[in-house]
């Protein structure tokens, strides 16, 4: 099985600032690499795929990029709205697995 | 508009049995392949089956394989996941997501969830 390590576990950013999230797997996946938002008590929405598209109607402030086994998350200002639990997520071979999550909070 | 809605979760015994449904509307159910994933309580995310737009492709996570049989009727535009011999730990709230389109498997609309809880 493909292992997707996600770091940090947690941040604390300042509205504005730029936000990036690593996601590293245990072999090359090419750019079948994709990215979720999850807003507490909600289902993950997807803002990324194939590494770098960005999901039709998301903010242009979000971006992916990265390709093998090293990949990259970035919120370029963070928002409010963007407190949220992100996740990585392969799918190179089943089975298809998560990052752990990276939880973002406002300082 | 295109949903999923998942429904038939609930409170089940350790062993016991549970059969949750995922409905679709809004777009041609057959031109996508739908997984299940589900999310302990205060966990992450885990997927747990995939299968084709035809039903001839399926997969299944080592945790569940054997006991978990996932299905979709067509003609109804629903997704079932028959889930059996279950255990404390397929705890969790359960998804229904689908694939973006065929062979990139992003998932771009989920359904709201529906709690399983494994419980005697």
């Amino acid at each position: 099985d493909i292992q997707m390590t996600q770091s940090p576990s947690s941040l604390s950013a300042s509205v504005g600032d730029r936000v990036t999230i690593t996601c590293q797997a245990s072999q090359d996946i090419s750019n079948f690499l994709n990215w979720y938002q999850q807003k507490p008590g909600r289902a993950p929405s997807l803002l990324i795929y194939s590494a770098s598209n960005l999901e039709t109607g998301v903010p242009s402030r979000f971006s992916g990029s990265g390709s093998g086994t090293d990949f990259t998350f970035t919120i370029s200002s963070l928002q409010p709205e963007d407190i949220a639990t992100y996740y990585c997520q392969q799918y190179d071979n089943f089975p298809l697995t998560f990052g752990g999550g990276t939880k973002v909070e406002i300082k | 508009e295109v949903q999923l809605a998942e429904s038939g979760g609930g409170l089940v015994p350790p062993g016991g049995s549970l059969r949750l449904s995922c409905a679709a509307s809004g777009f041609t159910f057959n031109n996508h392949d739908i997984n299940w994933v589900r999310q302990a309580p205060g966990k992450g995310l885990e997927w747990v089956s995939y299968i084709s737009g035809t039903g001839a492709s399926i997969y299944y996570a080592d945790s569940v394989k054997g006991r978990f049989t996932v299905s979709r009727d067509n003609t109804k535009s629903s997704l079932y996941l028959q889930m059996n011999s279950l255990r404390a730990e397929d705890t969790a709230v359960y998804y229904c997501a689908r694939d973006r389109i065929i062979g990139e498997r992003a998932f771009d609309i989920w359904g709201q969830g529906t709690m399983v809880t494994v419980s005697s």
